[in-house]
């Protein structure tokens, strides 16, 4: 079953620098995506950025994006010029994109246990 | 509105009662989850349905039952609910192979 582990259970970061999270995944599959998530104190989680494992290219959205290293099976994402606003929880999350399920994989989102930022100002 | 949404948003119950989480997509999307969010655990996967009448257990079922008879429809049921169920219980759901949207949550207490 593919794993998703954050080293980092809390992170902080003063306004307008820029942070990184971590994250690591195991896996046995070739074709999957990783996802970054933001979980504000509204608790509604959202999207931040989305990466194909065929795509060699870094997914980069705005002042987010990340670093892919499919060999290591790490995904991190950073953060530039951090703004009070990016304060939150991220969850790094995999999902196969087998459409057989391999070796216990599935269109299932599995998801590390999160990283809370905190941006001083 | 289109979208996903959850009822209730807040639920207070006592141990040993039956509750059910309503949610409903307006997207017809295939598949839809279930997870619970706990301090220090992330989202761990309860239930999902890949369609109407498809369901299948995540990671964490015990305890819980779901049914999916219409598509845009995936209620979550606590048989008999214990303290060890509070929780910030969230709905999602995707197309194939599309993005996923989440639910805002229900946050379960039960005393």
């Amino acid at each position: 079953a593919q794993t998703v582990t954050q080293s980092q259970p809390e992170m902080s970061v003063q306004e307008a620098e820029t942070v990184t999270l971590s994250c690591t995944y195991d896996t046995s599959e070739s074709d999957y995506y990783l996802f970054w998530y933001k979980q504000p104190p509204s608790r509604q989680m959202i999207l931040v950025i989305r990466q194909e494992a065929y795509k060699q290219q870094n997914a980069t959205e705005n002042r987010f994006s990340v670093n892919f290293q499919k060999a290591a099976k790490s995904f991190s994402l950073k953060i530039s010029d951090s703004q009070l606003g990016d304060a939150a929880m991220y969850f790094c999350a995999y999902r196969s994109a087998s459409a057989i399920p391999l070796q216990g994989g599935s269109e299932k989102l599995v998801f590390g246990k999160g990283t809370k930022l905190t941006v001083n100002p | 509105d289109a979208g996903i949404t959850q009822s209730p948003r807040y639920k207070i119950t006592e141990t040993g009662r039956q509750v059910t989480l309503m949610c409903h997509q307006t997207w017809s999307h295939s598949y839809m989850f279930w997870y619970r969010q706990d301090l220090g655990h992330g989202l761990r996967l309860i239930y999902y349905s890949a369609a109407a009448d498809i369901t299948d257990k995540g990671e964490v079922p015990d305890g819980y039952v779901v049914s999916r008879s219409k598509t845009e429809n995936f209620p979550l049921t606590l048989e008999s609910a214990t303290r060890s169920q509070t929780s910030v219980y969230f709905c999602a759901s995707r197309p194939r192979g599309g993005r996923q949207f989440f639910g805002p949550g229900t946050r379960l207490t039960v005393l």
